[in-house]
């Protein structure tokens, strides 16, 4: 079968880090992306993992391990912007995301 | 400008109605999609197209037609529509590797 993990809610402290785990079981495997959405909003591409490390780019950093079919998201100085639902999704071929159920950041004062 | 919208942004409907969903996007991408995102927020792919050909054909019930008149447009039309349509439909494009999509505001489904 198909399936991604991830934590429901997470509540941080603004200006702190935050670390959202994934791990996902897919027959296919084409890298490893995160999303954000807020409430009422589209999801919106944050970053991409197709080999095994970190990238980081600005607050937000993704890490991949192909081994542990496992990743994260590490987000660091936190706003209140930043509460929101972030998906992690696992490419299943050339074209197909399968999409985490999602967890809910809030971001307290 | 715009890299992808969707029309309607909202869609009241009763039950048994056949409506439709257009998107476009000015990105000059290959691919497009379409996702079902129910109230859990979970996101489902539906349909792909790359170059107005079907590539991805999920689950869903042939009531969904999509159609691609170009590789900038595709749309989704709904026939008798039920309860369990309700949700919210959101348009996406990529390049050919679709890890990084881009997704159009999302049309916001309600069948009474």
């Amino acid at each position: 079968g198909q399936s991604l993990e991830q934590p429901s809610e997470v509540t941080a402290v603004e200006g702190a880090i935050v670390q959202i785990n994934c791990t996902y079981q897919t027959s296919g495997f084409y890298g490893l992306s995160w999303y954000q959405q807020h409430d009422g909003g589209a999801p919106t591409f944050l970053s991409y993992n197709a080999l095994d490390g970190l990238e980081e780019t600005g607050r937000f950093s993704s890490f991949l391990s192909r081994s542990d079919s496992y990743g994260y998201l590490l987000l660091q100085e936190l706003q209140m912007k930043d509460s929101a639902s972030y998906f992690c999704a696992v490419g299943d071929s050339s074209y197909k995301l399968i999409f985490g159920s999602g967890t809910r950041l809030l971001v307290r004062p | 400008d715009t890299a992808v919208s969707q029309t309607p942004k909202y869609l009241v409907t009763q039950m048994g109605n056949d409506k439709s969903i257009k998107c476009e996007q000015n990105l000059g991408h290959d691919t497009m999609y379409w996702y079902k995102q129910d109230s859990k927020k979970f996101l489902k792919i539906m349909f792909s197209y790359n170059n107005k050909e079907l590539i991805i054909n999920e689950t869903v019930p042939n009531r969904f037609s999509p159609k691609s008149p170009d590789k900038a447009h595709l749309n989704l039309h709904i026939n008798s529509l039920e309860l369990g349509d309700s949700a919210v439909y959101f348009c996406a494009s990529s390049h050919r590797q679709g890890n990084e999509q881009y997704f159009g505001p999302g049309t916001r489904l309600t069948v009474t």
